[in-house]
């Protein structure tokens, strides 16, 4: 399996800061098909996952463009650019290039 | 748009079957997954299943005691567990799995508590 490995787990942020956390991978996450199939999560306190950036760089509909996605191969880094209080929860990247689809372990992002 | 239930109390050793519906014309066409959550931990996936059913994939340590399966003509995915231990206590959550499509939703998710 796929081995997501997230850093750091714990990120204490300023408001209006900008704010980084990586997920590395075991494997390269480049499918045959050209496309890269790595996906960034956000789970709010109490509420359901809701993805936020698929496909390495796509954000989905709705989603602030003060969060960002990059990346490729086996490194890649979700950022903000600028931090408010209604982005605090865990945020986990997932690849869905190699079966079984695997997450990270989590990055609890927190307003210092 | 998406909908779980079924969740409970159950013992250990007991089953329970799972649904998940869903709203509007399209979930015929939306590959779906089962993606569960222990108390205080991270996402964990357990299954996938194609469009008409035809094809599911399983995590290997969830082959033998769960089953995904749908009815299109319901708007309706369902998750059989069976023989269920204290380790499968989470909320399951069902989710669209349409790898690298814009399409994404997930239900409010169901909690499933093992215990006697």
């Amino acid at each position: 399996d796929v081995v997501m490995t997230q850093s750091p787990l714990s990120l204490p942020v300023t408001l209006g800061q900008p704010a980084s956390m990586s997920c590395r991978t075991s494997q390269s996450l480049a499918h045959s098909d050209g496309n890269t199939y790595l996906s960034w999560f956000q789970q709010r306190p109490g509420q359901s996952p809701r993805r936020l950036i698929y496909k390495v760089s796509n954000r989905d509909s709705g989603v602030p463009d003060r969060f960002s996605g990059s990346g490729s191969g086996t490194d890649f880094t979700l950022k903000i650019s600028r931090v408010e209080a209604e982005d605090v929860g865990v945020y986990y990247c997932m690849q869905a290039t190699h079966w079984p689809w695997t997450f990270g372990q989590g990055t609890k992002v927190e307003i210092k | 748009q998406l909908v779980e239930s079924g969740g409970g109390l159950v013992q250990p050793g007991g089953s329970l079957r799972l649904s998940c519906e869903a709203s509007g014309s399209s979930f015929s066409s939306y590959w779906m997954r089962w993606v569960r959550q222990a108390p205080g931990k991270g996402l964990e996936g357990v299954a996938n299943i194609k469009t008409d059913g035809s094809e599911t994939y399983y995590v290997d340590s969830m082959k033998g005691r769960f089953t995904i399966s749908r009815d299109n003509a319901k708007n309706s995915l369902y998750l059989q567990i069976n023989s269920l231990r204290a380790d499968d206590t989470a909320v399951y959550y069902c989710t669209t799995a349409i790898r690298g499509s814009p399409i994404n939703f997930w239900g409010q998710g169901t909690l499933v508590i093992v215990s006697s």
